[in-house]
C-alpha cells in the first residue's frame, strides 16, 4: 500500500516550457486535490476533484489545468510554465470526512 | 467556505505542553476540524480529527467549545522533533459541494527549544 505517490520528484523547466505531474492513490479515494507551496508560506489550493470525470478550481488556478480520467490518477499540467510557478507542488487525497493523505511532494524550478 | 486563523509563530521548551488555538468563526454545521504538522520538505502529516467537544489520541488533544468557533490543539510534554508547522483545516464530508474545497490557513510554526 503505497498511499499517495508523486511523480517527478524533481524538475527544472525552462520558461514557456510544458509539463505533467503526476499523482496516484491506491487507497480507492474519491477526493484528490493539488498544492502548491512556496517557500517560508502555506499551501495554496490549485485544483480538486470530488470523483472521476470531474475537476474543480482552487484558490490559484491560473496557469494550470487537470484531468481526473481515472479514480486513482489526478494530472496537474503546465502549459506555459513561468519562474513564478516555481514551487513544491503536492497532491492529497481523501475520503467522505476522513484526513488528507499528502505525497511527498515535487520540487519544480522554472528558470 | 470556513476560513481559519491561527497564531503565526510559538516558542516552547522540551517538556512543556503547547496550546495553539484555531478560530473558524464561520463554520459550517457539517464540518469537521483537522490538524496538520508539516516538516520541512515533507507533506502535511495529520495530527488529530473532531467535531465537537474533546478528542484524545496517542500524540495530542483536540479541544472545541460548544459553539465550534475555535479548536485548540494541545501538544503534551513537547520535544525538539516537534518543531514544525501546524495546521487547522475545516471541512465536510463531500455532503456540500463547498465542503470539499479544502484551503490552509497560514499555519503556526512552532519552536521546541531545550
Amino acid at each position: 500500500n503505497a498511499g499517495v505517490t508523486q511523480t517527478p520528484k524533481f524538475r527544472v523547466l525552462k520558461t514557456g516550457q510544458s509539463m505533467t505531474l503526476l499523482c496516484a492513490q491506491d487507497m480507492n479515494h474519491e477526493y484528490m486535490y493539488w498544492y502548491r507551496q512556496d517557500p517560508g508560506m502555506g499551501l495554496r489550493l490549485i485544483h480538486y476533484s470530488v470523483g472521476e470525470g470531474t475537476t474543480a478550481k482552487g484558490e490559484v488556478p491560473d496557469g494550470y489545468n487537470v484531468s481526473r480520467l481515472k479514480k486513482q490518477n489526478f494530472l496537474l499540467g503546465l502549459e506555459s510554465a513561468a519562474p513564478s510557478q516555481t514551487s513544491v507542488y503536492f497532491c492529497a487525497s481523501r475520503t467522505g470526512n476522513s484526513p488528507l493523505h499528502f505525497g511527498n511532494g515535487t520540487r519544480l524550478t522554472v528558470t | 467556505l470556513a476560513k481559519t486563523t491561527q497564531p503565526i509563530s510559538m516558542d516552547s521548551y522540551e517538556g512543556q505542553e503547547v496550546n495553539i488555538t484555531c478560530s473558524h468563526n464561520n463554520i459550517a454545521t457539517n464540518d469537521y476540524i483537522t490538524w496538520y504538522q508539516q516538516f520541512p520538505s515533507q507533506g502535511p502529516r495529520f495530527i488529530i480529527q473532531g467535531y465537537k467537544t474533546k478528542v484524545t489520541n496517542e500524540v495530542a488533544s483536540l479541544f472545541i467549545p460548544a459553539d465550534r468557533k475555535s479548536s485548540t490543539l494541545s501538544l503534551p510534554r513537547v520535544s525538539l522533533s516537534d518543531t514544525a508547522v501546524y495546521y487547522c483545516l475545516v471541512g465536510d464530508g463531500g455532503l456540500t459541494g463547498g465542503g470539499n474545497k479544502l484551503t490552509f490557513g497560514t499555519g503556526t510554526q512552532l519552536k521546541v527549544e531545550l
